[in-house]
């Protein structure tokens, strides 16, 4: 069954640190993996998309790596801000169609003062 | 304004009454989804069309059924609501990249 796993579920940092959020999955074959950034009550937002021949993208003080070797990515975030805090949701797409996206049960951030 | 806009934002109902949400987008996209959200899982698929005369199935769609009225218009109905159908739903165009809507907070009592 093809899967995405997080990790860790939930994480807090003070502000102006870094962190790293982890991503596995099992999807094959591999289409793209996307990071979204969700905050709380509202709809996810598109934060970074890679294909199968990229190893890193960045945007912004995000940059999302990938290893298609290993089946990981992550998400390395800079200088955290309290904005930050939110959940950020791994998604692999799959196959030729748009409707097969996995998504991951996400990553809890929060950036405290 | 959003370019992808979903009403109500908010809905209390009652077990066995019918249910429908609205999505709209301007995005000029053909492809849109439905997903659905619950506490502590990734959100699944309800329902996706790829454009007017097409309407596909997604891994929960039991329960629900959709309407693609035009292009630009995807509702998402919930024929006789019931407690576990309690959720955020959210709807989302594509290109490569999805636009995803707010979200609607759905309760049924």
């Amino acid at each position: 069954k093809n899967q995405v796993e997080q990790s860790p579920q939930s994480l807090i940092i003070l502000e102006g640190k870094n962190c790293t959020l982890q991503c596995n999955y099992t999807v094959s074959p591999f289409s793209n993996l996307r990071w979204y950034k969700q905050d709380t009550g509202r709809g996810p937002v598109s934060l970074t998309i890679m294909t199968f021949s990229e190893n890193t993208k960045s945007n912004g003080r995000y940059t999302a790596t990938l290893d298609a070797d290993t089946k990981q990515s992550s998400l390395h975030i800079t200088a955290s801000q309290l904005s930050d805090s939110a959940s950020y949701i791994c998604v692999e797409t799959y196959g030729g169609s748009q409707g097969n996206l996995i998504f991951g049960k996400g990553t809890k951030l929060s950036v405290k003062p | 304004d959003a370019d992808v806009t979903q009403t109500p934002r908010n809905r209390i109902t009652k077990t066995g009454k019918r249910i429908m949400l609205e999505c709209s987008q301007t995005k000029g996209h053909d492809r849109m989804y439905w997903y659905r959200q619950d506490p502590g899982l990734g959100l699944r698929l309800i329902y996706y069309s790829f454009d007017v005369k097409d309407i596909n199935k997604g891994e929960i769609s039991d329960g629900y059924s959709v309407s693609r009225q035009a292009q630009a218009k995807f509702s998402l109905s919930l024929e006789s609501a019931i407690p576990n159908q309690t959720a955020l739903y959210f709807c989302a165009t594509t290109d490569n990249e999805q636009f995803f809507g707010p979200g609607t907070r759905l309760t049924v009592l």
